[in-house]
């Protein structure tokens, strides 16, 4: 099976600008969850998405959102770029059983976004 | 209180020695539990699951869970300088999976 893609591996945007990533989960896995890292926060939640629904939601401000596609692909919006924007931005895929619970998470590569 | 805590190191054992990472949680639904090894630049790679309290052993690693405590941890044996990296306690709950910030853990030959 191909692993968790993710485009673009690397961005770099200005202040005031948006950007807006892409994720294609492993196939069959219906749950898309989006991380944040930075060296000083470590991995930050944003939030996840199943079966074209978002089921869960970190502590980011509205200009972060995100969406799923029915192929299960999820994509992620920033708007107005801030410089505390530049981080690594993962992606990760996971199977839910019927029954809920956190199955494991399979990670992409992740996109590097600066800003300058 | 943070709901995943891991000391963030640097932990530095000498190579062949014991490694051991330790990670507590605050929320008692939790019902998963993983382990992630993630090298400089790289993203997170998974170690080892556990849901049941106790021990599950993988090769060189042990995860062991004690649900009362609150507590997981993961054991490295015979450590490896390639064994050198970031590892993520990760907490699963009905709908949300939450990570530590990690402990760096250096191998010295």
């Amino acid at each position: 099976k191909a692993g968790v893609t993710q485009t673009p591996r690397y961005l770099i945007k200005t202040r005031g600008q948006q950007v807006t990533l892409s994720c294609s989960p492993i196939s069959g896995h219906r749950s898309v969850s989006w991380y944040q890292q930075t060296p000083g926060q470590g991995l930050q939640f944003l939030f996840e998405y199943f079966s074209e629904t978002q089921r869960n939601k970190g502590n980011f401000p509205g200009r972060f959102s995100g969406r799923q596609f029915s192929n299960s692909r999820s994509e992620m919006n920033v708007s107005t770029l801030e410089l505390g924007d530049s981080a690594l931005y993962l992606c990760a895929s996971s199977y839910l059983t019927s029954g809920g619970g956190q199955e494991t998470q399979y990670f992409g590569p992740g996109t590097r976004l600066l800003v300058l | 209180q943070k709901e995943v805590e891991q000391n963030s190191g640097p932990l530095s054992v000498p190579e062949g020695a014991i490694a051991s990472l330790n990670c507590t949680y605050s929320d008692r639904g939790s019902q998963s539990f993983f382990w992630y090894r993630q090298y400089s630049g790289k993203s997170p790679e998974l170690i080892m699951f556990i849901y049941s309290n106790g021990d599950k052993e993988d090769g060189r690693f042990t995860a062991q869970l004690n649900k009362a405590s609150q507590y997981v941890s993961l054991l490295i044996r015979d450590s490896q300088p390639s064994d050198s990296a970031t590892y993520l306690c990760a907490v699963g709950g009905n709908n949300d999976m939450r990570f530590g910030a990690g402990t760096r853990l250096t191998v010295k030959p």
